[in-house]
């Protein structure tokens, strides 16, 4: 269906490690966007990939799009403190277009000082 | 920068009790969202609305949802009849256009005992 899967679901890291995070689905989507939630926050728009292949970077963040639109990954260079929350995945959903937002579960980042 | 606001912060009701939530989205979005998040779990899609209607709904927004527009500024979620499994984290959403970038509100706890 419309779910998409993200691995892994929880990270521990020392500070100064990488993480990556991953996003797959089974149809085609027309477009991935990536949210941050801190604990106890609410999710904030980190970014939204559109094209096939396409690799966009915030500071230590790096985000990629799958060449068939199927797959998503978001990997932080580096890690810091400020890293720490659950990173989640979302594609617009549905037939109708409403624009309604499907989530992945998330990954919860741990990063130890 | 504009920002979506949402209150209560935290609602605490008794099983059977109607709960008004709150939102005020930023003034120029034309989409709006409700979606919710039990402790611990992924962000899920509630209802979507646009033009002063429901555009979609997802299986959870039962008979006892109901959500209005009423004066073009505040966006209600309105639960008839709670449950204890209405027990959740709500955020309201909204964006510009529609597939793209959702702004969050802070959200409301909402516990029902």
């Amino acid at each position: 269906g419309q779910q998409v899967m993200q691995i892994p679901q929880y990270q521990h890291v020392q500070e100064g490690e990488d993480f990556t995070t991953y996003c797959n689905s089974s149809t085609t989507l027309s477009n991935i966007q990536w949210y941050k939630q801190r604990p106890g926050g609410h999710p904030v728009f980190l970014i939204q990939l559109v094209k096939s292949g396409e690799v966009k970077k915030q500071k230590r963040l790096t985000f990629q799009f799958g060449e068939a639109k199927k797959n998503s990954s978001l990997h932080i260079t580096a890690t810091q403190t400020t890293d720490v929350g659950t990173y989640f995945c979302a594609h617009p959903g549905g037939s109708s277009n409403t624009g309604k937002l499907i989530f992945g579960q998330g990954t919860t980042l741990q990063v130890k000082p | 920068e504009p920002e979506v606001t949402q209150t209560p912060s935290h609602q605490v009701t008794q099983m059977g009790q109607e709960v008004i939530l709150r939102c005020v989205p930023i003034s120029n979005h034309l989409y709006f969202y409700w979606y919710r998040q039990i402790l611990g779990q992924k962000v899920e899609f509630l209802v979507s609305f646009y033009n002063n209607e429901i555009s979609e709904k997802s299986e959870i927004f039962d008979d006892q949802f109901s959500v209005e527009r009423p004066d073009g500024s505040n966006f209600t979620l309105k639960i008839r009849s709670t449950k204890l499994e209405d027990s959740a984290m709500y955020f309201c959403a909204g964006g510009l256009r529609q597939q793209e970038t959702q702004y969050f509100g802070p959200g409301t706890r909402l516990l029902v005992l």
